[in-house]
């Protein structure tokens, strides 16, 4: 049971460059979301998803999109990299309104 | 205002000491409270939750929860020098989502 697990671990991009940071987790959780964590600063929310064919905007969502057409994954796209999108970024899973399993991040540098 | 908020740190304590960690929210609808613990550059993990009024003890972990107050604490018992960490507070509003503060960091000297 791998848990949740995310690819790259790191990655360096230019301005204007595009990727998409995956994530996997084998739980059977429906609820999964991603987060970025800046420097000494909190979990903010990107996006959610509650389901296959569902997902809906977190409280910082501009510069990304998001897709999940498996319970299982849920990759996150970056269109045209900006160097404030350079951050950690966190994948996690849930049953529902209990405890979020995150995954070990990938860390994004824009320069 | 936040939605929710931590003493800001970075907290000291000696070895053996109590490390006491608040947080406040500003929801009086949240339902869920949860202590996250991060190691530096890892990811967080949990190591608390509370849902109802008063103290939930585990091991050398209390959380205490005040709904009137607004109020979240984790008290570390006999810390360790493996407990310095940053700790997040995490609230969910009875949703699927979580709100998370910004943290405190806590430094156990030996």
């Amino acid at each position: 049971n791998a848990g949740v697990t995310q690819t790259p671990k790191f990655r360096i991009l230019k301005i204007g460059q595009s990727m998409t940071l995956q994530c996997a987790q084998d739980m059977n959780h429906n609820y999964m979301y991603w987060y970025r964590q800046d420097p000494g600063m909190g979990l903010k929310l990107i996006y959610y998803s509650v389901g296959a064919g569902i997902t809906d905007k977190g409280e910082v969502p501009n510069g990304y999109n998001v897709s999940r057409s498996t319970t299982e994954d849920f990759p996150l796209r970056l269109e045209l990299a900006a160097p404030s999108q350079t951050s950690v970024y966190f994948c996690a899973s849930s049953t529902g309104k209990e405890t979020q399993y995150f995954g070990p991040g990938t860390r994004l540098l824009v320069l | 205002q936040k939605e929710v908020e931590q003493n800001s740190g970075p907290l000291s304590v000696p070895e053996g000491a109590i490390a006491s960690l608040n947080c406040t929210y500003s929801d009086r609808g949240s339902q869920s409270f949860f202590w996250y613990r991060q190691y530096s550059g890892k990811s967080p993990e949990l190591i608390m939750s509370i849902y109802s009024n008063g103290d939930k003890e585990d091991g050398r972990f209390t959380a205490q929860l005040n709904k009137a107050s607004q109020y979240v604490s984790l008290l570390i018992r006999d810390s360790q020098p493996s407990d310095s960490a940053t700790y997040l507070c995490a609230v969910n509003k009875n949703d699927y989502k979580l709100s998370f503060g910004a943290g405190t960091t806590v430094t156990v000297r030996a």
